[in-house]
């Protein structure tokens, strides 16, 4: 298995709403990531984890709360975002948290609206 | 902190060859990468080069010069499945190692 899966691929919420997005990978990759990214923009860094430990948050509002339950497993809970957050949100993995070689593997994207 | 840029768009014809240049500033320069990204897609990898010189790989071939900050991406034998944005990524050792993108370039290849 070669994949990161994300789902949902598409999720549309309210301001009030509370939701999650999930990602999954079987590679062994002990990095994963959380990418923002907006339309004709590049992907933003948004959190890092490193053996299931959060390394890094790039000052993202607290509306975006990371959760990593194991090692194949990364959520992004949300709540009380803000239309401006509308974006395709890309979960990535890497072996380590140098990438390698290879950089990241990254799944297709959860395509979120606030409306 | 990390500039990187690229020109934001590009137009080929099929069949022909491009180079999307790049350009960074680091302070701790660990690699760069290249990305293709189809409209709404994930990025999916193309090429990394940390070692001065060209690196070929089929019809796609990324150059680096580590002393001019500098590296481009030519593809070659264009095919219209080949529009997209290509970005061009940075790992910066003195930034946690983590990889950081540039805008990307928009490549649209017209018959």
């Amino acid at each position: 298995d070669t994949e990161v899966t994300q789902t949902p691929k598409h999720l549309v919420m309210g301001m009030t709403n509370k939701k999650s997005l999930k990602c999954e990978q079987h590679m062994g990759h002990r990095a994963m990531y959380w990418y923002k990214q907006k339309a004709k923009k590049p992907p933003e860094l948004m959190f890092v984890y490193s053996y299931e430990k959060l390394s890094i948050n790039e000052s993202v509002p607290s509306r975006f709360s990371p959760e990593c339950p194991n090692s194949s497993l990364l959520n992004l809970h949300l709540h009380a975002l803000q239309p401006e957050d509308s974006a395709l949100y890309l979960c990535a993995s890497s072996q380590e948290r140098t990438g390698g070689s290879y950089g990241y593997t990254f799944g297709s994207g959860t395509r979120l609206t606030v409306v | 902190g990390q500039n990187i840029d690229q020109p934001t768009e590009m137009t080929a014809t099929e069949g022909a060859i491009v180079q999307i240049n790049c350009t960074y500033q680091t302070s701790g320069f660990n690699g760069l990468f290249w990305y293709q990204q189809h409209a709404g897609e994930a990025p999916t990898f193309l090429s990394y080069n940390v070692l001065d010189g060209l690196e070929e790989k089929g019809r796609f071939s990324s150059f680096l010069s580590r002393s001019k900050g500098y590296s481009y991406l030519l593809l070659k034998e264009l095919q219209m499945k080949d529009s997209a944005s290509y970005l061009c990524a940075v790992r910066d050792i003195n930034n946690n190692n983590d990889m950081r993108f540039g805008a990307g370039t928009r490549l649209t290849v017209k018959p």
